[in-house]
């Protein structure tokens, strides 16, 4: 079975502070991992994903998580956070089904504050 | 491109009704998926819709159930409404084909059971 933990329900940073957001995931099969963005009362926006290849990826907005598959982490980061955002990031984890679409497993969610 | 929409964007119903909700999937999208996700919670999985066959359910009860249309669309519905179904409910769209296993999300669908 898969899951995903996220460390963290709150964090707090100062704008420009470097952005660090934690996710581990436990797969029985290579994982396919994902980041999204969720601000207040609307859907899900994908920020980045790594399905194979490189390890370290980039997303939008400036961010970047790197697949660490010793640690079981996906780790999300940015190197200067800027008020825009503050928002909830949701780290999730799915694997390839063959020919259909695997279902998306969620962490509870990481709520990203930015003071100025 | 469309993105995925969903309607309606609010609704507020009475415990022990019935409810409809609506997904248009992205086109050249043959997958819907649909979550639940509760005030403070990640989405959790209901089920999932593939060339409209259900293909895979999360732990949810039989009176959630969907359908999904020649055109992609998706329907959810709800019967006998209980207050714990209070949640957004969001829908999300795919295909390995068009864009690998990436699921595109919708605005969702906040409902209310009062």
């Amino acid at each position: 079975a898969q899951s995903v933990t996220q460390l963290g329900s709150h964090v707090s940073v100062s704008e420009g502070a470097l952005v660090l957001l934690r996710c581990n995931y436990s797969s029985s099969v290579p994982p396919y991992l994902f980041w999204y963005v969720q601000y207040p009362n609307q859907g899900l926006q994908l920020l980045l994903k790594y399905t194979t290849g490189a390890t370290l990826v980039k997303g939008i907005n400036g961010f970047e998580a790197e697949f660490k598959k010793s640690e079981t982490s996906f780790h999300l980061t940015k190197p200067s956070a800027h008020m825009s955002d503050a928002a909830e990031y949701f780290c999730a984890v799915t694997r390839n089904y063959g020919g259909s679409q695997g279902n998306l497993i969620f962490g509870k969610g990481t709520k990203l504050s930015v003071k100025p | 491109e469309t993105g995925v929409t969903q309607s309606p964007t609010h609704l507020i119903k009475t415990r022990g009704q019935q409810v409809t909700l609506r997904c248009s999937s992205q086109s050249g999208h043959n997958t819907v998926s649909w979550y639940q996700q509760a005030l403070g919670q990640g989405p959790q999985f209901i089920f999932q819709y593939y060339r409209e066959e259900e293909n895979g359910r999360g732990n949810f009860p039989p009176r959630f159930s969907g359908l999904q249309f020649p055109n992609y669309s998706s329907e959810l519905n709800v019967n006998a409404l209980e207050l714990d179904d209070s949640a957004l409910y969001l829908c999300a769209s795919s295909s390995i084909l068009a864009g690998g296993p990436v699921q595109f999300f919708g605005p969702g669908t906040r409902l209310t059971v009062l």
